[in-house]
């Protein structure tokens, strides 16, 4: 399969704890969009990736949260200080500037306890 | 920042009915996409539209872009219990930037 993977699937987390979620784009892609999802809203965008830099972060991306894609590869979200107001699903998706198709993955639901 | 407005919400239809669902954006687009998500999943991309008046199909889904780049519309002809599920439009501008409206929510009686 060489779609776009997230990894976990799924995180319950303690308030308070960081957490790390990893993509990996489908192969030769060179941008990489991280949204957030929660119940009944479509996707709102974070952040994107055109190969490692980090072009555009969208205001919801608090200091809790850091994104990277070191080597214009799979990229890391991490969330630190997880609340409860986190829990969401996280999505990623790739695409291949200047074509405008993106696929998503599969995303990683948060739930924060 | 840009605002996509989805409607309707939500629509019950009985199979073998069309459905229509459209998109307006309070800016101009480039592109439009129109994406279904079911329960768990993330978002299946169904049409990309790349050109103002431009219509696409795919297989019994038809989706055309709006000459003024504002709008999008997407069309299921005989609609079959497997379209049920969330069907979201998202624009894209001049920074490749992608936003999504809020989604419709389509059921299929049998």
């Amino acid at each position: 399969d060489t779609g776009v993977s997230q990894n976990p699937r799924h995180k319950i987390t303690k308030r308070g704890q960081n957490v790390t979620f990893r993509c990996d784009p489908i192969s030769e892609h060179n941008r990489l969009y991280w949204y957030r999802q929660t119940l009944g809203q479509g996707p709102e965008f974070l952040t994107y990736f055109q190969n490692e830099a980090q072009l555009e972060k969208s205001r919801l991306l608090s200091d809790r949260f850091s994104a990277e894609r070191p080597k214009g590869s799979f990229s890391t979200l991490e969330i630190q200080r997880t609340e409860q107001g986190d829990s969401a699903m996280y999505l990623c998706a790739s695409s291949l500037v200047p074509v405008a198709e993106a696929f998503f993955g599969q995303g990683t639901r948060l739930t924060v306890v | 920042g840009q605002q996509l407005n989805q409607s309707p919400q939500s629509m019950f239809i009985q199979e073998g009915e069309d459905v229509s669902m459209n998109c307006t954006s309070s800016s101009i687009f480039n592109t439009w996409l129109w994406y279904k998500q079911d329960p768990g999943e993330g978002p299946v991309l169904l049409i990309a539209l790349y050109k103002a008046g431009e219509l696409t199909s795919n297989g019994r889904l038809t989706a055309q872009f709006g000459i003024t780049r504002k709008d999008s519309f997407l069309n299921i002809s005989a609609s079959i219990p497997s379209d049920v599920g969330i069907y979201f439009c998202a624009g894209r501008d001049n920074n490749n930037d992608m936003r999504f409206g809020a989604g419709t929510r389509l059921t299929v009686k049998p």
